[in-house]
C-alpha cells in the first residue's frame, strides 16, 4: 500500500529541546517536502527536496533543517524549537513536482507539534 | 504576501445542490492549478487538476473552472453530498517552480 508515514504523531516539548520528525515513503517517489498548517494560513512550505542531497527551502524555513541522505526519508528537525513552532506538520511525497491524477501527491497523516 | 487566496473560511450547503469553492491568485507564473480534500485527522488528498492551457477540467461530480484573466479558479460540486463535508485546499504551481503554494483552506459542511 502506498504510504508516507509520519513520526511522532503527537509530541509535546519545551522550549530549547531539540526535536527531529520522521518521515518515510514506499513509492520510491523523487520528490518531498514538509509543510505546516495553521489557522487562516492554511499549508505553508517549509522545505522540499527534489531528489538524494538535493534540498530548497520553501516558504517558512526560519528554525528548521531537513535532510535528504536516502530517497525514502525526509526528516524535519527542529534545532531548537520555539513556541511559534506549535503547529500541525505535513510531510509530503510525489514522483513529480507537479501531481497529477495518475501521480498524485501523498500526504502522511500528520504531526501535532506543542512547544511549551 | 499571500499568493493564492480562499477568501471563503466556510462554506455551508444543502446535500443535492451545488458547491462552490473559490480560489486566486496572484503570481503569473502560475501555470498549474489543484484542489485537495482534507478530512479531520488525515492528511489532505488529490482531488483533480487543471493546467493554464485548459480553462475547464471534469472528474465525476467534481469539475474546476479556471479564468486565467482574472486569475481564478473555481472547484464545483454536484450534487454535493454530506460525505463531502471537509476542508478544500486550492493549490499554484509553475512549470519554473519547485513548489507548490496553497491557500488557507475553506471548510465545506454539507447538510442532510
Amino acid at each position: 500500500e502506498a504510504q508516507v508515514t509520519q513520526n511522532p504523531r503527537y509530541l509535546i516539548t519545551v522550549t530549547g529541546k531539540k526535536l527531529t520528525v520522521t518521515c518515510s515513503q514506499n513509492m520510491n517517489h523523487e520528490y518531498m517536502s514538509w509543510y505546516r498548517q495553521d489557522p487562516g494560513l492554511g499549508l505553508r512550505q517549509i522545505y522540499y527536496s527534489m531528489n538524494v542531497e538535493v534540498t530548497d527551502k520553501g516558504d517558512v524555513p526560519e528554525g528548521y533543517k531537513v535532510s535528504r541522505k536516502e530517497k525514502r526519508n525526509f526528516p524535519l528537525i527542529l534545532e531548537s524549537p520555539s513556541p511559534n513552532q506549535t503547529s500541525l506538520y505535513f510531510c509530503a511525497s510525489s514522483l513529480f513536482v507537479l501531481p497529477t491524477a495518475d501521480q498524485p501527491q501523498h500526504f502522511g497523516d500528520g504531526t501535532r507539534l506543542s512547544i511549551l | 504576501d499571500q499568493q493564492v487566496k480562499q477568501n471563503s473560511p466556510s462554506l455551508s450547503v444543502q446535500e443535492g445542490r451545488i458547491s462552490i469553492l473559490n480560489c486566486d491568485y496572484t503570481n503569473s507564473m502560475f501555470d498549474y492549478f489543484l484542489w485537495y480534500k482534507k478530512y479531520p485527522a488525515e492528511g489532505p488528498t488529490f482531488l483533480i487538476s487543471i493546467s493554464s492551457i485548459k480553462d475547464k477540467n471534469e472528474d465525476g461530480r467534481f469539475t474546476v473552472f479556471l479564468n486565467k484573466s482574472a486569475k481564478h479558479l473555481s472547484l464545483h460540486i454536484v450534487p454535493s453530498q454530506p460525505g463531502d463535508s471537509a476542508v478544500y485546499f486550492c493549490a499554484a504551481g509553475g512549470t519554473s517552480y519547485g513548489k507548490l503554494t496553497f491557500g488557507q483552506g475553506t471548510i465545506l459542511t454539507v447538510h442532510p
